[in-house]
């Protein structure tokens, strides 16, 4: 099974600052077919259901704004909020799905 | 409008068992692959299940095969989670979630989630 980590477990940001999150596989997630690392990245807030804001690494859900950025390849990978705003405190995932699915624990983002 | 609705949980003792529901709506439920995920009420987020649209090919997590079940009858619109000889640590919010197209495990689509809770 593919382990997902990722860092910091927390972070808090100054609105309008940048929050940056790591997500790493335990092995390579690069789907050969499509050129492309079978990564998504979830957003999750207190009584709703997970949010699904990037596919295929990089690949923005339609509605989400474009301070998400995804990027990275492979094993290792980036969730970059470029200016963070009220909305955005939450919990954030990224999942694999290379093989049977498999989620990192969690990065929990706040206002400094 | 794609909408998913879950239904089924509750309070169970160790051991027993419970089936949950999740009906579907706004889109051609027998050409997608449906999915249950669980999250432990203040914790992450689990892939349980997920069942092909067409063929019924059944996948399961480590975790729960051999004791859950997954289904769906197309013709109802309908995905289930038989559980049976539940755990302690199955206690969690299910969500049934929708793939975005194929056989691909990204989730745009969610429920709201059913709460299941284990204990004596």
């Amino acid at each position: 099974d593919i382990v997902m980590t990722q860092s910091p477990d927390s972070l808090a940001v100054s609105l309008g600052e940048r929050a940056t999150i790591n997500c790493k596989s335990s092995q390579s997630i690069f789907h050969s077919p499509s050129s492309k690392s079978a990564l998504n990245w979830y957003q999750l807030k207190p009584g709703q259901p997970p949010k699904l804001l990037l596919y295929w690494a990089s690949t923005r859900e339609s509605g989400v704004p474009d301070r998400f950025t995804g990027t990275g390849s492979g094993t290792d990978f980036t969730l970059t909020i470029s200016s963070l705003q009220a909305e955005d405190v939450a919990v954030y995932f990224c999942q694999q799905f290379y093989t049977t699915p498999s989620f990192g624990p969690g990065t929990k983002v706040d206002v400094k | 409008e794609v909408q998913l609705l879950e239904s089924g949980g509750g309070l169970v003792q160790p051991g027993g068992s419970l089936r949950l529901s999740c009906g579907a709506s706004g889109f051609t439920f027998s050409e997608y692959t449906m999915a249950w995920v669980r999250q432990v009420p203040g914790k992450g987020l689990e892939w349980v299940s997920s069942i092909h649209g067409g063929d019924g090919v059944t996948y399961y997590a480590g975790s729960v095969k051999g004791r859950f079940i997954v289904s769906r009858d197309n013709s109802k619109n309908t995905l289930y989670l038989q559980m049976n000889s539940l755990r302690v640590e199955d206690t969690a919010l299910y969500y049934c979630a929708r793939s975005l197209s194929g056989e691909y495990s990204l989730w745009p689509y969610w429920g709201q989630g059913t709460l299941v809770t284990v204990s004596s």
